[in-house]
């Protein structure tokens, strides 16, 4: 049972590099979503995907775009990366609205 | 806007300790509250819920109860073990998207045997 699998586990960048995290989920869940976490802070939620083919801003969606490329894969895109984007970043899905959040193990971003 | 507030880390305890973990929320309206759990090196879990007031989550020897009128939400363990190191998360949610989740900063639990 693979679960959430996210890729790389970690990377290291360049301010204004770009890369992609891919996410994908083997339990047929309809729900995705992409959080960071920053110490202290908790967990924020950048973007979500309620269903395939739809997307939604979360609370911290500045710099940063998403693709539901279909119902396994979610993944986030970084532009042209900056050093506040330094965090670790988790994805998570559900199957539905009352079913609990299953996540990934994280990546772990540093932007130099 | 709507928040979560836990206690201050870490909390360093013996093994066989009581355990409390105080978590405060913030809402307009009557949110979902959940407790997650991260181990070292892994995603977050979830841990125990409770969706209305009054209501008692439990799971693992843990509980906490969905107190309205003090808006809280503590958890709690009666004795816990080494294997409960961890980082510990409070969280609310609406209904009709529990996975958008407001998470309070965590607190980092380490027991020593």
């Amino acid at each position: 049972n693979a679960g959430v699998t996210q890729t790389p586990k970690f990377q290291v960048l360049k301010t204004g590099q770009s890369m992609t995290l891919q996410c994908a989920q083997d339990m047929n869940h309809n729900s995705m979503y992409w959080y960071r976490q920053d110490p202290g802070m908790g967990l924020r939620l950048i973007y979500y995907s309620a269903s395939e083919g739809t997307t939604d801003k979360g609370e911290v969606p500045n710099g940063y775009n998403v693709s539901r490329l279909n119902k396994r894969e979610f993944s986030l895109r970084l532009e042209s990366a900056a050093p506040s984007q330094t965090s670790v970043y988790f994805c998570a899905s559900t199957f539905r609205e009352e079913s609990p959040l299953h996540f990934g193990n994280g990546t772990r971003l540093t932007v130099t | 806007g709507d928040s979560v507030t836990q206690m201050e880390g870490p909390v360093t305890l013996s093994e066989e300790a009581f355990l409390t973990i105080n978590c405060t929320y913030t809402a307009t309206g009557y949110p979902s509250l959940f407790w997650y759990v991260q181990y070292p090196g892994e995603g977050l879990q979830l841990l125990l819920k409770a969706t209305k007031a009054d209501d008692k989550g439990s799971n693992k020897g843990f509980e906490a109860t969905y107190r309205k009128e003090t808006t809280s939400f503590h958890l709690e363990k009666g004795s816990v073990q080494v294997s409960d190191s961890a980082v510990y998360f409070c969280a609310l949610s609406f209904s009709g998207n529990t996975g958008k989740l407001i998470f309070g900063q965590g607190t980092t639990l380490q027991v020593k045997p």
